[in-house]
Formats: structure tokens, sequence, C-alpha cells
């Protein structure tokens, strides 16, 4: 069965270094998604992107984030500084359609020391 | 989207079925009701959606109320395996997906 997969599944890095998370989205996908969970808080939306263009972000979704699709098959978040409160579980999703259902990668555990 | 409540957790036993509340009162025509459960921080995996008519696959069957305010996931013979959050979530015409606190559901032997 096709899935999503991240890459790493634990960064760790010191505070205001820049860290890139990696997604490969399920392959015939077009619509792609960040999100995450902060240990013990809810799941929380960041970004969806398509066709090149974010097309919904959250809040959250600050001057410090970007998101980027450098090839045919990766889909990166970057953050630029990290801060403390960066710390959380990273979730990478894709879907066929904007409205379709959206399949969740495993996650990347983000550490920031 | 929206707003979902659901208990905040419950327990069934092996075998049984479970049967998982949540409570729509807002939904308004276009929206759909998406259930995903979470595994112990694992991302979180679809299970089934509707809009109206009840639907079933192979994990579970999700009953819609008629006038749409309420919906119940059923887990048909849970197992071990089940133990995770649940989550009911309202979807419109967004691109995002909006989690809540979820229903931890427990399975015990």
């Amino acid at each position: 069965e096709p899935e999503v997969t991240q890459t790493p599944s634990h960064q760790v890095t010191q505070m205001g270094q820049e860290v890139i998370l990696r997604c490969v989205p399920i392959s015939n996908h077009l619509y792609f998604y960040w999100y995450r969970q902060i240990l013990g808080q809810k799941v929380e939306f960041l970004v969806s992107f398509y066709n090149n263009e974010i097309s919904e972000k959250s809040e959250i979704f600050d001057d410090q984030f970007s998101v980027e699709r450098p090839d045919g098959s990766n889909f990166t978040l970057k953050i630029r500084s990290t801060k403390l409160e960066d710390s959380a579980m990273y979730f990478c999703a894709s879907s066929e359609t904007g409205r379709d259902i959206q399949y969740f990668g495993a996650g990347t555990r983000l550490s920031v020391l | 989207d929206a707003k979902t409540t659901q208990p905040p957790s419950m327990d069934c036993a092996e075998g049984r079925a479970a049967n998982l509340p949540c409570n729509h009162s807002t939904i308004s025509g276009n929206e759909y009701v998406y259930w995903y459960r979470q595994i112990h921080s694992q991302g979180p995996q679809y299970i089934i959606h509707g809009l109206k008519n009840n639907e079933t696959n192979e994990m579970a069957s999700l009953i819609i109320t008629e006038d749409r305010k309420s919906s119940t996931l059923i887990l048909p013979h849970a197992t071990l395996r089940d133990t995770a959050v649940y989550y009911c979530i309202v979807r419109g015409n967004d691109y995002k997906l909006s989690f809540g606190a979820g229903t931890t559901v427990t399975v015990r032997a």
C-alpha cells in the first residue's frame, strides 16, 4: 500500500539553527500538508500546498517557516531559526485532491536544545 | 468547520464492539464527518468518512443520525491494537483537518 514517508524520524538541533524536514508524498497525490503536534497537545495544521503554491496556512506558519517541492518527489518544511517551542512531532500528509482523504506519514520528532 | 464534542476517554473489552460517539450539532449541509485515529504519537490514520448515509469499510462503520447532528463510529470487534486516540472531524471546504482532543480508547483484555 502506498504511504507517505518522512525523514529523519528524529532530528536534534540547537536553538537558532535551520532545519529541513523531508517528506515523500504518495506518488499520484497533488496536495501536500504539514501538521505539528507538541507533546501532549492537539495535532495542529500548519500549511497546505498545491501546484507550487501555498493554498492555506495557519497563524502558526509565520515567516520562519517555508515549504518547497524541490523536485518531483520531495516536499520539505524548513524552519529558519529554530526556537525551543518548535520542539514537536511534525507530520506530512498528502491527498489526491484538496477535498480528499489525507494520508499521514509517521512523523519527524524535532528536538530543539 | 463545525465544532465536535467527544468524550475524553472510554474503555472497551477485547472482542466486543466499541461505539464512539461524536456530537456536531452545528454541522452544515456540505460538511463531511471524518474519523481518524492516532496510535501512540504515530501519524494520524484515516478510518472512515461520510456525509449523511451510513458507511462501512474494512476497519469500521459510521452511523450518522438523520439530522446529522451526531454520529457514532463502530469498531465491530475491538482488539488490543485498536487502543488509540480517535478523532471525529467535521470538514467543509477548508483544505485543513481540524483536530480536537479526541477520545482515548483503551481496549482491555
